[in-house]
């Protein structure tokens, strides 16, 4: 398997413009999630989507940020527009969530995308 | 509010020097604690799962264990392929979401 795909891995921008980041989870796995990583302020997740539906969206920093999950196997991150404050690491990750079965699964991260807003 | 630290933020030690990784948490209702390893430039890859006090995991170098109130994640005879930055996260009680410390920094000198 060829594991969490992301892309693309570095992105460089300017103010105002939009950006997509792109998921391609594990086959098979049912549940994804967006996290954002920078240096003060660790891992933080933005958006989790279960069988394609998204969850929980209370990490999304603001109405900038958008998520889709059209399928099982692709989901992108779109920020709208863009400001200095969003570069960061975003990864993307995927598990496999049993009914019930809370505390079990284990995450699968992809790579991430840098992405640096100029 | 549900809380993850580790310490320290960074430790350098000497090929050999044994030592341990802390992860203390405050949540409602803790069901699973996680370790990840972080590599630079790459996403966190699964190390353990603990699920209760007194449990112990064992991965080569590694073993992890858990109190009521922390994680250790004891290293043995580290070896310069053991650097990378050790990343703890809890599931609380009807959450599907990790919740993840700031990572601790390890640095193994040949």
């Amino acid at each position: 398997d060829a594991g969490v795909i992301q892309s693309p891995r570095h992105e460089v921008t300017e103010m105002g413009q939009e950006v997509t980041l792109r998921c391609k989870p594990i086959s098979g796995h049912n549940s994804l999630f967006w996290y954002r990583q920078t240096m003060m302020r660790g891992l933080e997740l933005l958006i989790y989507f279960n069988n394609n539906v998204p969850i929980d969206d209370s990490g999304m920093p603001e109405d900038r940020f958008s998520a889709k999950m059209p399928n099982a196997s692709f989901s992108t991150l779109k920020i709208q527009p863009s400001e200095p404050r969003d570069s960061a690491v975003y990864f993307c990750a995927s598990s496999q969530r049993r009914q019930g079965a809370f505390g079990s699964e284990k995450l699968f991260f992809g790579s991430g995308t840098q992405l640096s807003v100029l | 509010e549900d809380q993850v630290t580790q310490s320290p933020e960074a430790l350098r030690l000497q090929e050999g020097e044994s030592s341990s990784l802390n992860c203390s948490y405050t949540v409602s209702g803790l069901r699973g604690l996680f370790w990840y390893r972080q590599d630079p430039g790459k996403g966190p890859e699964f190390l353990f799962t603990l699920y209760s006090a007194g449990e112990e995991k064992e991965k080569e170098r590694l073993k992890a264990t858990l109190t009521k109130k922390e994680s250790f994640l004891h290293i043995t005879a580290p070896k310069p392929e053991d650097s990378a930055t050790y990343l703890c996260a809890v599931r609380i009680q009807g959450a599907q979401k990790l919740v993840f410390g700031q990572g601790t920094r390890l640095t193994i000198n040949p």
